[in-house]
């Protein structure tokens, strides 16, 4: 079945390490999305990519970083200078081609610094 | 920058009752307008979006939504609410003449439908 597939599901980090989480997808969408879940904040956005070898800063870009060498791949690295990683995060993706796609959401990596 | 407001952080309703989530989004331009659904364990997915045209539109599992442009609003509603609309409810909104191409969330209605 197509869909979009994050990994891994729940992580623990000691503090001051990096991590990259995976999201992969097989529905040949263009664009790409990292949201940020936290209680009551809802999804924020951390990084997007509309094209392969092209993404874009999201609302809470800082201590964090993407890549996007392959249009059905889009890693996340947390790194060390995020101050509060402990979250839920959610990969997603659309057919980027006329903004009117709905979002196809992953089922989310939870990471826990410890 | 735009936002998104849903007015209800957590609503707790009887079976039967009707259901009302608000959201008003900030943004002044064209907008492509959605409410997505995340049942407890599962990933998020969509329950109606607007694009253009008739402004109340009709989602999956009886759920309908109106947008109101003068207040800059798109409210979500259902008539009767079953035991398994017990969930976190999220809008979101897309402007659509910006360089930002991605949807911002509001920051969630969680819904509990007692028995």
């Amino acid at each position: 079945d197509g869909g979009i597939t994050q990994s891994p599901k729940y992580l623990f980090r000691k503090e001051g390490q990096n991590v990259t989480l995976s999201c992969e997808q097989n529905l040949n969408h263009d664009a790409m999305y990292w949201y940020r879940q936290d209680p009551g904040q809802g999804l924020r956005l951390i990084y997007y990519s509309q094209i392969v070898n092209d993404f874009q800063k999201g609302d809470i870009a800082e201590g964090y970083s993407v890549s996007r060498e392959k249009k059905e791949s889009f890693p996340l690295t947390v790194t060390s200078a995020q101050k509060n990683p402990t979250a839920f995060y959610l990969c997603a993706s659309r057919t980027g081609t006329r903004d009117t796609g709905e979002l196809f959401f992953g089922e989310g990596s939870r990471l826990t610094v410890l | 920058a735009q936002s998104v407001s849903q007015h209800n952080h957590h609503v707790i309703l009887s079976e039967a009752a009707s259901l009302e989530l608000g959201c008003n989004y900030s943004y002044g331009g064209t907008v492509n307008l959605f409410w997505y659904v995340q049942y407890p364990g599962q990933h998020l997915q969509l329950l109606l979006k607007y694009f253009s045209g008739d402004p109340l539109v009709k989602g999956i599992k009886g759920f309908e939504a109106e947008f109101i442009k003068s207040k800059f609003s798109f409210n979500l509603r259902k008539p009767s609410v079953q035991w398994s609309d017990t969930a976190e409810y999220f809008c979101a909104v897309n402007p659509m003449d910006t360089g930002r191409r991605a949807l911002t969330f509001g920051s969630g209605t969680r819904l509990q439908v007692q028995p």
